[in-house]
């Protein structure tokens, strides 16, 4: 099973600050089949970034995802407080079984 | 427009049965994969398994292989998962989502299902 290893656990930062969330794979994730989602309390998960780096519809682009192989990273650029939430790294180039990672917490300092 | 439709909340014994479903539309429900993920209280998303509703093809995790059956009802454009004997540890938000628009990523989600499982 691929693990999929996030860090921080949890990132503490202001609006208007720049958020970069890690995502380690255990093995390479083929063709960067690697997602993200986000998620506010009581609220499914939304995706925001997939193929590591292509941002899904409707997504803003202060958005952005970039890595390849087993690091990748999710980059929010300017945080505004509607993306105060727990981001979520996700495998889909093995489906046998695809796996999450544990989470990162982007809270309000 | 695609929609999930979750079935509600349950609480259940340790022991019961239970299947919950998941209703799309929207879309071609038989040609594109649909699964489930498990929430459970305060955790992160753990990925169950997928199904193609077309051939009732289905991948689980072994982490829940043998627990859980994923299923479908192709005429009534309804996924399901559902267990024959619950733990207690079962207690979680059930989320299911559809691999539509994005191949093999889960780009809509339904609302979810609380499932409680108390004596």
């Amino acid at each position: 099973e691929l693990v999929l290893t996030q860090s921080p656990g949890t990132l503490s930062l202001s609006p208007g600050e720049r958020a970069t969330l890690s995502c380690r794979a255990s093995q390479s994730v083929s063709d960067n089949y690697l997602a993200w989602y986000q998620q506010k309390p009581g609220q499914a998960p939304r995706l925001l970034i997939y193929g590591a780096s292509s941002r899904s519809t409707g997504i803003p682009d202060r958005f952005s995802g970039s890595g390849s192989g087993t690091d990748f990273t999710l980059t929010i650029s300017r945080l505004e407080p509607e993306d105060f939430a727990v981001y979520y790294c996700h495998q889909y180039a093995n489906l046998s079984p695809g796996t999450f990672g544990q989470g990162t917490k982007v809270e309000i300092k | 427009e695609v929609q999930l439709v979750q079935s509600g909340a349950e609480v259940k014994k340790p022991g019961e049965s239970l299947k919950i479903s998941c209703k799309a539309s929207g879309y071609r429900f038989a040609r594109y994969w649909i699964g489930w993920v498990r929430q459970m209280p305060g955790k992160g998303l753990e990925w169950m398994g997928i199904i193609f509703p077309d051939d009732s093809d289905t991948i689980y995790s072994p982490s829940f292989e043998g627990h859980v059956t994923i299923s479908v009802d192709k005429s009534i454009s309804t996924a399901y998962v559902q267990w024959s004997s619950l733990k207690a540890s079962d207690t979680a938000i059930y989320y299911c989502a559809g691999m539509i628009d994005t191949a093999m990523v889960f780009d809509y989600w339904g609302p979810g299902t609380l499932v409680t499982v108390s004596s």
